[in-house]
């Protein structure tokens, strides 16, 4: 039974599209996050989220969005895709907002072209 | 800022041979240490952590102990398998808010 689920896997698509990337968690955590692991490995927070409160990393662009249907999902949507977005994308997921113990997805490798 | 700073891969050792991957960190104050294993199509796992000066992590023969006088957490294993083949990522947290990890090592253990 897969704790932290994201689709796609992967996506391709053209520059200046709008995609979204779906994350749902069956762990019952209050707190999500969104990754963003470049072509080197290094890993960096884009967004922690609770159903009180959104921290986002100053650096990322306001193209990115999470959006949060409910406690277990908390989607990214990405307006205006450029070339420098192209990345894998891990969500996670904590029982509150700790960085003591998270869990994370299979990773979504996006492609722009 | 808080950073962490962790050896270049690729390292390529040959099954039941000593692992050390060293890590060192840059904070204000007092973080929280992690590391993190990422297996080939898999997302990150808490391998270990250590939560104060001198704790010592460990989990599947990993081991990494926080020394504060070298700010330091590096990690070591002393025989490594095939299956241990993956990403290892160093990580500090301060506060709660933040998760800082490093450009992660790739190891390739052969047999």
């Amino acid at each position: 039974d897969t704790a932290v689920s994201q689709t796609p896997k992967y996506l391709v698509t053209q520059m200046g599209n709008d995609k979204s990337i779906k994350c749902e968690q069956n762990l019952g955590h209050d707190t999500m996050y969104w990754y963003k692991q470049d072509s080197k490995k290094f890993l960096k927070i884009m967004f922690s989220y609770n159903n009180k409160e959104l921290i986002i990393n100053e650096t990322v662009p306001n193209r990115f969005s999470p959006k949060s249907p409910d406690k277990a999902h908390l989607n990214l949507h990405i307006n205006s895709l450029e070339l420098g977005d192209s990345a894998v994308y891990f969500c996670a997921s904590s029982r509150r907002v700790s960085f003591n113990e998270q869990f994370f997805g299979p990773g979504t490798r996006l492609t722009v072209l | 800022g808080d950073s962490v700073t962790q050896m270049e891969g690729p390292v390529t050792l040959s099954e039941e041979a000593f692992l050390t991957i060293n890590c060192t960190y840059t904070a204000t104050g007092y973080p929280s240490l992690f590391w993190y294993v990422q297996y080939p199509g898999e997302g990150l796992q808490l391998l270990l952590k250590a939560t104060k000066a001198d704790d010592k992590g460990s989990n599947k023969g990993f081991e990494a102990t926080y020394r504060k006088e070298t700010t330091s957490f590096h990690l070591e294993k002393g025989s490594v398998q095939v299956s241990d083949s993956a990403v290892y990522f160093c990580a500090l947290s301060l506060n709660n808010n933040d998760m800082r990890f490093g450009a992660g090592t790739r190891l390739t253990v052969k047999p």
